[in-house]
């Protein structure tokens, strides 16, 4: 079974804090691939990161941060210095390779609210 | 660029009637998808199509759902005889050519929002 389980339905922080966003999947795959999405208040979206599963790598893009371990079946997402704007809810989602479709798998998502 | 476009964006309608939504992909996409998000929830996958062709359909497409790409442009998704349980956001998305630099991303349009009385 495919499955992304994100168990933090909610989260919030005050501005300039560090918060992290948890997400764990299950799949039987050996290559998928691991995706995060923003989507704010207007509903569209969008699209921050793709990671696949033979590249255990971390990364870095300004105030974000992908922690990938594939011995955990986790991809967390680190904001650093969190902002106002940064309110939106997250989404993971898992595609695993071999499915034609490409369809994505999403968590349920988690709902961050960062106050100023 | 344009990205990818759904109309309407909001649509009301009582139960028993039928509706229709348009989803407008970014113009060098092979492949389209269809998506249902309810309040809470991630989104679920409903159908794709690769060019007109629609390959996938999730057993959450009931048999009151229908979905068209017929030029391989832009697609349809109709629900006829809406049910409350119908109410949702319905999220399109586009992708380019499976083996092209940009393969597995998907581009999502803001949603068409449906609610059934």
């Amino acid at each position: 079974a495919q499955k992304v389980t994100q168990a933090q339905t909610e989260i919030s922080v005050v501005e300039k804090e560090d918060v992290t966003l948890d997400c764990v999947y299950e799949t039987r795959d050996t290559t998928y691939y691991l995706f995060w999405y923003k989507q704010p208040p207007s509903g569209e979206l969008v699209f921050l990161i793709r990671r696949n599963s033979f590249d255990e790598q971390n990364e870095i893009s300004g105030r974000y941060s992908w922690n990938f371990q594939k011995s955990t079946s986790s991809f967390n997402f680190t904001i650093t210095a969190s902002q106002v704007v940064d309110s939106a809810v997250y989404f993971c989602a898992l595609r695993p390779l071999y499915n034609q479709g490409g369809k994505l798998i999403f968590g349920q998502g988690t709902e961050l609210s960062v106050k100023p | 660029d344009t990205g990818v476009s759904q109309d309407p964006r909001h649509k009301i309608t009582k139960r028993g009637q039928n509706v229709t939504f348009r989803c407008d992909p970014i113009s060098e996409h092979n492949r389209l998808y269809w998506y249902r998000q309810t309040l809470g929830q991630g989104p679920e996958f409903l159908t794709y199509f690769q060019n007109e062709a629609q390959l996938e359909k999730s057993r959450l497409l009931s048999d009151r759902f229908s979905a068209e790409r017929p030029k391989g442009s832009f697609s349809t998704l109709e629900i006829q005889r809406t049910e409350q349980g119908d109410s949702a956001m319905y999220l399109c998305a586009s992708s380019p050519e499976e083996w092209g630099p940009n393969y597995n991303e998907q581009f999502f349009g803001p949603g068409t929002r449906l609610t059934v009385l």
